[in-house]
């Protein structure tokens, strides 16, 4: 069966960095474009960032960009979230989704704050 | 700008139906969208992709109390004979040049 399971978030100053992974598993994961969504504290779904199925085509909310990277290993079945110049409000819960949001992980808490 | 509007709450009593509703802003009423189910402190789970004609291809699993249509620029999720644990944050959500979510529908059952 499909899963994803996020890992990496925790607590980080603001400024600092922090990288997220999401290992995939059950589904051939180089065939699908895959997306991080993230929720702030009793907040409503955010998107953040999508990938290509060979990494060639990505997009970022105008709220990250130019701070958060988006990558991929297909040989590891893994994507990844390069945060860095984190702040406040980039406080939430991370979510990986497979393509069109049809599987989604269990999600990884990032909170910054000093 | 494509945007997704959805009503804050809504509720229904336990076995009755409610219907959900999700608003694509002026000039999108074409796209197509996905709605997706937040029970308390869980991650979101797909129900399904909903057309502009109202055809809608459910996620694994989703039992088919669960139903979608359309009608110009509104999407609807309709969810019959309703169980307590239906009670969650529903979410539309479509794709343009990126990806765009609607504020999300807290739904309590009575």
């Amino acid at each position: 069966q499909v899963q994803l399971v996020e890992s990496g978030g925790g607590l980080v100053k603001p400024g600092g960095s922090l990288r997220l992974s999401c290992a995939a598993s059950g589904f051939t994961f180089s065939d699908y474009y895959m997306s991080w969504i993230r929720q702030a504290p009793g907040k409503g779904l955010e998107w953040v960032s999508y990938i290509s199925s060979s990494g060639s085509t990505i997009y970022y909310a105008d709220s990250v960009k130019g701070r958060f990277t988006i990558s991929r290993d297909n040989a590891k079945n893994s994507l990844y979230l390069q945060m860095n110049s984190l702040r406040a409000e980039d406080t939430a819960v991370y979510y990986c989704a497979r393509d069109r949001f049809d599987y989604w992980g269990q999600g990884t808490l990032v909170t910054v704050s000093s | 700008q494509l945007v997704l509007t959805q009503s804050p709450s809504a509720s229904a009593s336990l076995g009755a139906s409610v219907k959900l509703t999700c608003t694509l802003s002026s000039g999108h009423s074409s796209y197509a969208i996905a709605w997706h189910q937040q029970q308390p402190e869980k991650g979101p789970r797909y129900l399904m992709k909903l057309n502009s004609d109202g055809s809608h291809s459910k996620g694994d699993g989703i039992p088919d109390r669960f139903s979608g249509s359309s009608s110009g620029a509104e999407r609807y999720l309709t969810i019959s004979s309703l169980q307590s644990e239906d009670e969650a944050d529903y979410y539309c959500q479509t794709w343009g040049t990126g990806v765009v979510f609607g504020g999300g529908t807290k739904l309590t059952v009575l």
